[in-house]
């Protein structure tokens, strides 16, 4: 069984700039989280999906980050502008439910200048 | 508000030892669910173990074994025989309060397993 993907591993774009995140869940995990952690600091939670809805919005950071999860498969995570601030390693994770592990992809990380 | 702590930044022990690893937590929620994460120099986090709080007996995963003591609010991680692989980081975590899904991380501790 695959595990969660993330595209693309790396990215590293200038201040002003656009950029789009994806993952792919593990086929048949409604749960979908995005994690990220800014060098230095804790893991932090920015938010959650359940099948397209979003159940949980509380830890994105403002409205420069969009994430969006059409027909309840793969999420897409768009910082824009980006600025410094934004710097650090973007992981997804899905679960089956909410009681279960949750199962992490490999990160995107990102670099501002 | 909901905390993990994670008082040791590193560790060190050597192959075939036993370690743990220590995690408290703060919750007034009476359900909850504590999770530990494996965190290599590659960077990927690799899900160990779940222990849920109404769960009576600790939770064992192959070498990991979680010390699950509910009154002093402790979640260790016990590695039996570490080998070299098991040197990375580790993450403990909760689920967080009951009307939300998301885990709160403590900030880790690095294990170096030498020969």
């Amino acid at each position: 069984e695959a595990g969660v993907t993330q595209f693309p591993s790396h990215s590293v774009i200038e201040k002003g700039q656009t950029v789009t995140l994806r993952c792919d869940p593990i086929s048949g995990h409604d749960n979908l989280y995005w994690y990220r952690r800014v060098m230095g600091k804790e893991i932090k939670f920015l938010l959650h999906f359940v099948k397209e809805s979003k159940q949980d919005e509380s830890g994105m950071p403002n409205n420069r980050f969009l994430a969006e999860r059409t027909g309840g498969t793969y999420s897409t995570l768009k910082v824009q502008p980006a600025e410094l601030e934004d710097s650090g390693v973007y992981f997804c994770a899905s679960s089956q439910d909410r009681n279960g592990a949750r199962f992490f992809g490999p990160g995107t990380r990102l670099t501002v200048l | 508000a909901q905390k993990i702590t994670q008082t040791q930044p590193g560790m060190f022990v050597q192959e075939k030892e036993a370690v743990t690893l220590d995690c408290t937590y703060d919750t007034s929620d009476q359900s909850y669910g504590l999770f530990w994460y494996k965190q290599p120099s590659s960077g990927e986090m690799i899900f160990l173990i779940y222990q849920g709080s109404y769960d009576e007996q600790n939770a064992t995963e192959g070498r990991y074994s979680l010390n699950f003591q509910k009154a002093r609010k402790s979640a260790n991680l016990v590695i039996s025989a570490s080998q070299l692989g098991d040197s990375a980081m580790y993450f403990c975590a909760m689920r967080g309060p009951w009307n939300t899904d998301k885990l709160i991380f403590g900030t880790g501790t690095r294990l170096q397993v030498f020969p």
